[in-house]
């Protein structure tokens, strides 16, 4: 069975400083592995694919199969991106990658 | 282009009543994945759809259900409620295994 587990339910950082929220999964295969963010009352949307290998609003994250982990890195975080993050795993084999797996989440509070 | 919507987006229910949600996704996309978001077991996956059939399945006992239409739009339907049904309902579409578009949810409370 799939997991993924999100270890930190809060994270509380200065504005400036580094973020890296962090995600671990068990998954017997080759997963696609996600980031998806909820602002304060907008709709959970994706912020970036492993496949991707794209950075959005100054976000990264890599695969790291030794480690099963898909942590998510900004060096320099913003007011803004205070928001929910949730770290999500799909099989890869045809249909079944559209069954995703979430973590439980981290909020990300950036302070002034 | 229209972002997905759900309805209601509030319901209350009593324990032993059944329920009846709708999500209409995308203009294009044919499939719809339901997750249901509680506190205590967070996002979960009920089921998806696809071309009117359900594809995948989740592990929700079979009081939950769903359906597709003809033009994309999805219902699921929760029988005999309990408590423990309280939640947020999101659905979510995509083209077949692209990125999942979540509508805002529906917030269904059962007394």
């Amino acid at each position: 069975a799939q997991r993924v587990t999100q270890p930190e339910k809060l994270l509380s950082v200065f504005k400036g400083a580094p973020v890296e929220l962090k995600c671990n999964y068990s998954y017997s295969g080759s997963p696609e592995l996600f980031w998806y963010v909820q602002y304060s009352r907008q709709r959970l949307q994706l912020l970036l694919r492993h496949i991707s290998r794209e950075s959005i609003k100054g976000f990264t994250a890599d695969l790291n199969k030794g480690e099963t982990s898909f942590h998510l890195k900004k060096p320099f975080a913003q007011e803004e991106d205070s928001a929910m993050y949730y770290c999500a795993l799909s099989p890869s084999r045809g249909n079944a990658g559209n069954m995703l797996t979430f973590g439980g989440g981290t909020r990300l509070m950036v302070k002034p | 282009k229209a972002g997905v919507t759900q309805t209601p987006r509030y319901l209350i229910k009593t324990r032993g009543q059944q329920v009846t949600l709708s999500c209409s996704p995308i203009s294009g996309h044919r499939s719809v994945s339901w997750y249901q978001q509680t506190p205590g077991q967070g996002l979960q996956f009920l089921f998806e759809y696809f071309s009117e059939t359900q594809r995948n399945k989740g592990n929700f006992p079979g009081r939950f259900s769903g359906r597709q239409f003809s033009n994309s739009r999805s219902e699921m339907n929760v029988s005999t409620l309990e408590l423990g049904d309280s939640a947020l309902y999101l659905c979510a579409s995509h083209r077949n295994t692209d990125t999942q578009y979540f509508g805002p949810g529906t917030r269904l409370t059962v007394l």
